[in-house]
């Protein structure tokens, strides 16, 4: 079975200072990662995913993230925060078998950007 | 890129009422869509897969007969809460998938049960 770790509940964070928010996972075989970002009673918005290639992965708002196959992470990182940036940040694992998009996601981890 | 589209954003429905909530994909084909369910503060649980002309696949511990999922078309799906109670109040949200390495999701259904 398929699983993602995100350690910390919450992360702060003062503007402009750079931001990471972890994740670790465990799956079978290769793996599919995402991040989502969630603002307060809305779905979820896709900022980048890892599915083969280059370790280092750019997606939107500047964010980014490194597949680190060694220790199964993949954390997600900007270099400059922003207060904007404030939401609920959910890492998802999808097994590359089977041929379906079935994410599991981590509980997620509140990101506060402070002014 | 691909909107799912969710309806309605918020309810509030009166104990023992059934409430319906749509889920559409609007600018691609999705023969799969997804519900969760979402607790305060908490991860996404994955409710049930929604199959296109077929019945849905449910998760372990989820009643099928309070939550019913309709697969009509390759656009929509829909979530019907029967009878709901004051305990099925929570945030649900729908995702489909127009290729297997991607899914989008609804903007989510805020359910209050009165």
């Amino acid at each position: 079975a398929q699983s993602v770790a995100q350690p910390e509940d919450q992360v702060n964070v003062a503007e402009g200072n750079p931001l990471t928010v972890k994740c670790t996972y465990s799956v079978s075989g290769n793996p599919y990662l995402f991040w989502y970002v969630q603002y307060p009673n809305r779905g979820l918005q896709f900022l980048l995913k890892y599915i083969t290639g280059d370790n280092l992965v750019k997606g939107s708002y500047g964010f980014e993230a490194e597949f680190n196959k060694s220790q199964t992470s993949f954390h997600l990182k900007k270099p400059s925060a922003l207060v904007s940036d404030s939401a609920l940040y959910f890492c998802a694992v999808s097994p590359t078998s089977g041929g379906s998009y079935i994410p599991t996601f981590g509980r997620g981890t509140s990101l506060i950007v402070h002014p | 890129g691909a909107v799912v589209s969710q309806h309605p954003s918020w309810v509030i429905c009166k104990s023992g009422t059934s409430v319906k909530i749509e889920c559409r994909s609007l600018d691609f084909q999705a023969t799969t869509m997804f519900w969760y369910r979402q607790f305060p503060k908490q991860s996404l649980m994955l409710m049930a897969t929604s199959n296109e002309g077929s019945k849905a696949t449910y998760e372990q511990g989820v009643e099928k007969d309070k939550f019913l999922i309709n697969h009509a078309s390759l656009t929509l799906s829909t979530l019907t809460v029967t009878s709901a109670h004051p305990e099925d109040s929570s945030f649900y949200i729908c995702s489909a998938s127009p290729v297997v390495t991607e899914a989008f999701f609804g903007q989510g259904t805020r359910l209050t049960v009165v």
